[in-house]
């Protein structure tokens, strides 16, 4: 089945620097989701990108589908951005459940 | 939009006894998938249905587990006999489109505890 590898797996950034997640997977994928979950277990969905660049406010995210990667970047980042960021892609192309890497947890400090 | 809708929040319950997960998807999606997470595997997809039809359940770990879907706003995920190894948070999520081509939401999980 297709792989999924998040880099780096746990990262601590002091409040108002940058960040820049990474997603590896190992086949061609035509859908691709970043999903932030915080520190009270909820998972919420930042991205549904598939290929190119999508900006929301100080996160943006891109998908190089021919690389079969995917970045997400974090501008002047926040305590309330701690948590866990999660890239999911389908199991096979066209399947409609999704397969979760094992995330980056990410502490930021004040 | 409310969201996904789960309840309980937490159960906490004994080895044997049953247990009944409770969804509502939103409005309109047309796909409800139940996951499990837990520390040792991560985030694991157990069912899911389209149109109130259940289309892949090949996660269900054994026939302690089944799900029920009977209209297009419910959905249960029920553990009998529950055992201390199905203690995790179980997640409902849906979308509206098919082929995966539409972003996932999810429920805001039920944390269960089996002593």
């Amino acid at each position: 089945g297709i792989q999924v590898e998040q880099s780096p797996p746990d990262l601590i950034l002091q409040e108002g620097a940058n960040s820049t997640l990474r997603c590896n997977f190992s086949d061609s994928v035509n859908n691709l989701q970043w999903f932030h979950q915080n520190p009270w277990g909820q998972l919420i969905n930042l991205f549904y990108i598939p290929s190119g660049t999508k900006q929301n406010g100080r996160l943006s995210a891109t998908t190089v589908a021919t690389e079969r990667y995917s970045l997400l970047y974090i501008s002047s980042s926040q305590t309330t951005d701690s948590g866990v960021y999660f890239c999911a892609v389908p199991i096979k192309t066209g399947a409609n459940n999704l397969f979760f890497g094992t995330g980056t947890r990410l502490t930021v400090i004040p | 939009d409310a969201g996904v809708i789960q309840s309980p929040r937490h159960e906490v319950t004994e080895m044997g006894q049953e247990v009944t997960l409770r969804c509502k998807p939103i409005s309109g999606h047309d796909y409800l998938f139940w996951y499990r997470q837990t520390m040792m595997r991560g985030l694991e997809l157990l069912i899911y249905f389209n149109n109130n039809v259940p289309i892949d359940d090949s996660g269900m770990p054994e026939d302690r587990f089944s799900a029920k879907m009977p209209n297009a706003s419910f959905s249960t995920l029920k553990i009998q006999p529950s055992e201390p190894r199905d203690s995790a948070v179980y997640f409902c999520a849906s979308s509206f489109a098919p082929q995966g081509n539409s972003p996932l939401h999810f429920g805001n999980g039920t944390r269960l505890t089996v002593t």
